[in-house]
Order: structure tokens, then sequence, then C-alpha cells
């Protein structure tokens, strides 16, 4: 079974500019989390997507960060304007609930330099 | 919120060496999972666990849900068992996990 696919998977821009993520969950899986994980300090959730629909954004930089969930299976998350601050590895992940127990398998993320 | 705190944030072994990770949170859970970070950022899923003990080979984990911790064991331990390993929880509707801030584990030859 293929796994969570992200690309890029590194990429290197200047304050100010804008930067796309693009992200493929495991097949069946409905539920989708983009996640930020600065150096040093552990994943903190963005947003949480059930099928194409929005469950979580309270965490989400709604003024510079926007994400969506095309017909319920590919994710894109989106900076513009990046800062200095948005430098981090930015992970997707997905899960299926099985037997009551819901699991989450991340991707191997991307890693944004912001310059 | 809910807060995950763990212990130690850094430990050195040597190989074969045993160790116990420790989690503790702040609220009753209804998920919690132990992922392992490797050297190259991959997280892999451990254990889903938010009660009881299991076992997957040298790895085994214990959660007391009433006295909100859980426990992380690593027998014999190997270099590549080499990295972070955080413990992640949940107590709402939706299945957002909190992480806490991870034990960077090295292992030596």
């Amino acid at each position: 079974e293929a796994g969570v696919a992200q690309s890029p998977r590194y990429k290197i821009i200047e304050k100010r500019q804008s930067v796309a993520f693009w992200c493929n969950p495991i097949s069946g899986h409905a539920t989708l989390y983009w996640y930020q994980q600065i150096l040093g300090q552990g994943p903190k959730l963005l947003i949480q997507f059930q099928n194409n629909g929005v469950v979580d954004d309270s965490q989400l930089p709604k003024d510079r960060f926007s994400a969506e969930r095309l017909k319920g299976v590919d994710s894109t998350l989106k900076i513009q304007p990046a800062k200095l601050e948005d430098s981090a590895v930015y992970l997707c992940a997905s899960s299926l609930v099985t037997g009551g127990q819901e699991t989450q398998y991340f991707g191997p993320g991307t890693r944004l330099l912001v310059l | 919120g809910i807060q995950v705190e763990q212990s130690p944030p850094d430990l050195i072994l040597q190989e074969g060496a045993n160790s116990t990770l420790r989690c503790n949170f702040s609220d009753s859970v209804n998920n919690l999972q132990w992922f392992h970070q490797n050297p190259w950022g991959q997280l892999i899923n451990l254990f889903y666990i938010p009660s009881g003990t299991k076992q997957n080979g040298r790895l085994s984990a214990t959660t007391v849900a009433t006295e909100r911790y859980s426990l992380l064991y690593i027998s014999s331990s190997q270099t590549t068992d080499s990295g972070v390993y955080f413990c992640a929880v949940n107590s709402g509707g939706y299945n957002k996990l909190i992480f806490g801030a991870g034990t960077r584990l090295a292992v030596h030859p």
C-alpha cells in the first residue's frame, strides 16, 4: 500500500514570496491533516479536512495561509506572502478509522526555508 | 487546552541498553499515539494506545488513563532506534492530535 505522498521535498524562497505544497493521501482515507513542525518542536496542526470539508482550521494563520482539498482526495497548502518564521517542515497526514481506532499516517514532509 | 509533557527531553544510550520514555497529559484522552521520527524526518506510528498495554517486538507501551500518563519501553536498543519519540493525544470530538515536545534518543554502538 502506497503511503502519503508530498511534494516538493525541499523549497527555498525569499520572504514575501508565495509557495504551495501538495499532498496525496493514502487511498480511501477520508481525513487529511496539515501540520507545521518547527525545528526542535513537535508537529502542530494547521488544518483538518474530512473528505473535502474543513473540520478544524483554528490554528491556521488565515491572513497568509490557505488550503483546499479537491474532490476529497489531494490537497494543497499555500503561503502568501511568506515570512521568516514560516521556515519549518510541513507534514501531511491521513487517517482511517478501523474498529473504532483512528491512526494517522504521515508523509515525508516538505522542508521550507524562508530567507 | 490539553497539555502534553514528555521526559526525558534527551537520552543517550549504549547499544543493547533498555530505556523508558514517559508522557504525561493534563486531561482525559480518547486517543494516544506514540511516534518515532527518524533522522530523515519521517514520522512512523508505533502504537495506538489510549489505555492498556501493547507490545511490538522490542518496543512496548503502557497507558494508565486514570493517572494520565503513558510509558514507552525500548529494550535491547539498536542504533536504528535513534531519533525523536513523540507522544500525541486527542481529547476532543475529532482526532486532532496534540504533540509533546519529544524525547531525543541517540543510541551509540
